[in-house]
């Protein structure tokens, strides 16, 4: 898993409530994506940040917000508008043309 | 716009035989292509990509990719499966013409199952 550590592990959301799960790197890597994982389907985009103080909407951003203050962190809120949140959230970082995608071990989020 | 196709759900293979999961993509330009391999509950490894040059890929665990340009295809190949190779491994693109969104797309994922 590199670099890139997330935190925590298992999450629980009860009705109404957001959540902040984080994401930090030591890789020195300008870019940090989220990504969402449902069971037997793929990895979907949530938010992606180039580079500090600016990230982009991905495929699948309503019900979430993130920053980027620090270059090593990318902290992901789910907000009580997002009516589906049990998944798996992956978060990777980046750096480069070449642009390799190194990935943090996950959380998994659970609403009580 | 950038797609990825993994065609199989789930590939059964024997240990000791050769093994191919299949992905096919879609850019507008040159691809960027990538394998990722996960296990439960685990975050996504980085096995090998195509960026230019060869089009045969080497990458880690004995793994390798063959990029094949008119097929628009970067099929996974292992001469011989272990029973450890059995995962779920994801293909992924992003077009090089791409200026904006730098993010990869990924496949569906394609379920490795390996018997002794």
């Amino acid at each position: 898993d590199g670099g890139i550590t997330q935190s925590p592990k298992y999450l629980f959301r009860k009705e109404g409530q957001n959540v902040t799960l984080s994401c930090e790197q030591n890789l020195n890597h300008d870019a940090m994506y989220w990504y969402r994982q449902d069971p037997g389907q793929g990895l979907r985009l949530i938010y992606y940040s180039q580079i500090v103080n600016d990230f982009q909407k991905g495929d699948i951003a309503e019900g979430y917000s993130v920053s980027r203050e620090k270059k090593e962190s990318f902290p992901l809120t789910v907000t009580s508008a997002q009516k589906n949140p049990t998944a798996f959230y992956l978060c990777a970082s980046s750096s480069g043309i070449q642009e390799t995608q190194y990935f943090g071990p996950g959380t998994r989020l659970l609403v009580l | 716009a950038q797609s990825v196709a993994q065609p199989e759900d789930q590939v059964n293979v024997a240990e000791g035989n050769p093994l191919t999961v299949k992905c096919t993509y879609s850019v507008s330009g040159n691809p960027y292509l990538f394998w990722y391999v996960q296990y439960p509950n685990r975050g996504l490894q980085f096995l090998l990509k195509y960026i230019t040059g060869d089009n045969l890929v080497k990458g880690s665990y004995g793994f390798e990719a063959e990029f094949n340009k008119s097929q628009t295809s970067f099929h996974l190949k292992k001469p011989s499966a272990l029973v450890s190779d059995s995962a779920l491994y994801f293909c992924a693109v992003r077009d090089s013409a791409s200026t904006g969104r730098r993010a990869l797309t990924f496949g569906s994922g394609t379920r490795l199952q390996v018997q002794p």
